[in-house]
């Protein structure tokens, strides 16, 4: 089992659409979690980072961690075409090394 | 806030020369850096981790005569594919750690070998 799963998609919706992605984790011990946003051919962006259980909002974004079920979730809200992007899932374990989820490929339509 | 900056972003080689990555935190000593591997429609896979001043520490499976990783300064990283071959085009890129910006990623090096 992977430490952190997540759905690759792809996942298309239409411009304005609330988009939810998702990840779950196996390690009850992982505190801080992490959104990153990767455009094509480019390294990682930080969105979001939460520590333990809750909700984190950030303009059109809300990352959420329910530590009881081990599931973290980004939305977006009237998501739009330069959202089109992979948004990867992370962790980090104790010897504070990244763990990430497969990554979701979204694509936004006009 | 902090910037890492990656070169080359991209290169290309023939097969059998070598090829050296530099990773650089601009606006912060970076305590920890990474070096990672990326495949198309996949995610990140971590090679090795340096701190500033000591060796490597690669990951189960990673060819640490291959990849040589240096670690020479607080904001200053290399990796050097040595004798390159087709196998190792990838996109490969860095993070380095500072305690209080958390993780921040170069904008990665497209690797071609010919």
């Amino acid at each position: 089992q992977k430490e952190v799963e997540q759905d690759p998609g792809p996942l298309s919706v239409p411009e304005g659409a609330i988009v939810s992605l998702n990840c779950t984790y196996s390690n009850s011990a992982f505190q801080y979690f992490m959104w990153y946003r990767q455009y094509s051919r480019k390294g990682p962006e930080l969105l979001m980072y939460t520590y333990s259980s809750g909700n984190k909002e950030d303009g059109r974004f809300t990352a959420q961690v329910d530590k009881s079920s081990k599931y973290i979730s980004l939305f977006i809200r009237d998501s739009q075409p330069s959202d089109s992007a992979t948004y990867l899932c992370a962790t980090n374990n104790q010897g504070g090394k990244l763990i990430f989820g497969q990554g979701t490929e979204l694509s936004v339509k006009p | 806030g902090a910037v890492v900056s990656q070169h080359p972003s991209w290169v290309i080689c023939k097969s059998g020369t070598s090829v050296k990555i530099e990773c650089r935190s601009l606006d912060f000593q970076a305590t920890t850096m990474f070096w990672y591997r990326q495949f198309p429609k996949q995610s990140l896979m971590l090679m090795a981790t340096s701190n500033e001043g000591s060796k490597a520490t690669y990951e189960q499976g990673v060819e640490k005569d291959k990849f040589l990783i240096n670690h020479a300064s607080l904001t200053l990283s290399t990796l050097t594919v040595t004798s390159a071959h087709p196998e190792d085009s990838s996109f490969y890129i860095c993070s380095a750690r500072e305690d209080r910006s958390g993780y921040t990623f170069g904008s990665g090096t497209r690797l071609t070998v010919v």
